[in-house]
């Protein structure tokens, strides 16, 4: 079964810095995202990303992030500068135009000290 | 947010009984429904999902009913197995014809623990 591949599985980084969430979707897969899930609460949306430009993004998508697809198979969240808020596991996702829901990766743990 | 509402934190289920993990909605203009799996330290799994045209989606021993009238939709496991044990979540969207592309909305979850 394909699957989404992210990378690293855990980072530690200081408040104020940068940090690059990688994520390598399902290769025929056209729609890509990111959601996160602080401890103990919701996965919640951040932003979309189709044909090369952000579909949909979140309140929580603040200047402080950006998507990018460099390659043709890399898909990658920047955090600018991390905030202690930040915590928290980052999930990539994709999906196609068919019924089934997304393929979500195993996610990357982010803790920002 | 609160537009998706799982109601109950956890739920205990004896191995071979049927585990119903509920979900309501608040926003009327969702019409794409979803249920999802997690385990520990992996991402949500996708297990079945619902249009807004149907009351009811089976597979398996997983079956989905929505009732669009009273904005709630429940997930239910038959038999349940210890394999089943994790975080449910459901998760709605507006969509374009049902499809599966576009921004979930997801419920906080509820922790499924089946007993052998």
């Amino acid at each position: 079964e394909p699957e989404v591949t992210q990378t690293p599985s855990h980072q530690v980084t200081q408040m104020g810095q940068e940090v690059i969430l990688r994520c390598v979707p399902i290769s025929n897969h056209l729609y890509f995202y990111w959601y996160r899930q602080i401890l103990g609460q919701k996965v919640e949306f951040l932003v979309s990303f189709y044909n090369n430009e952000i579909s949909e993004k979140s309140e929580i998508f603040d200047d402080q992030f950006s998507v990018e697809r460099p390659d043709g198979s890399n898909f990658t969240l920047k955090i600018r500068s991390t905030k202690l808020e930040d915590s928290a596991m980052y999930f990539c996702a994709s999906s196609d135009r068919g019924r089934r829901g997304y393929t979500f990766g195993s996610g990357t743990r982010l803790t920002v000290v | 947010d609160q537009q998706v509402k799982q109601n109950s934190p956890s739920l205990s289920v004896q191995e071979g009984r049927i585990s119903i993990l509920n979900c309501d909605y608040t926003n009327s203009m969702f019409d794409y429904f979803l249920w999802y799996k997690k385990y520990p330290a992996e991402g949500p799994t996708f297990l079945i999902s619902i249009s807004s045209i149907k009351d009811k989606n089976e597979d398996g021993r997983f079956t989905v009913f929505l009732n669009k009238s009273a904005k709630h939709l429940s997930l239910h496991i038959v038999p349940s197995q210890p394999g089943d044990s994790a975080v449910y979540f459901c998760a709605a969207k507006l969509s374009a014809g049902g499809t599966s592309y576009g921004k979930l909305t997801f419920g906080q979850g509820t922790i499924l623990t089946v007993h052998p």
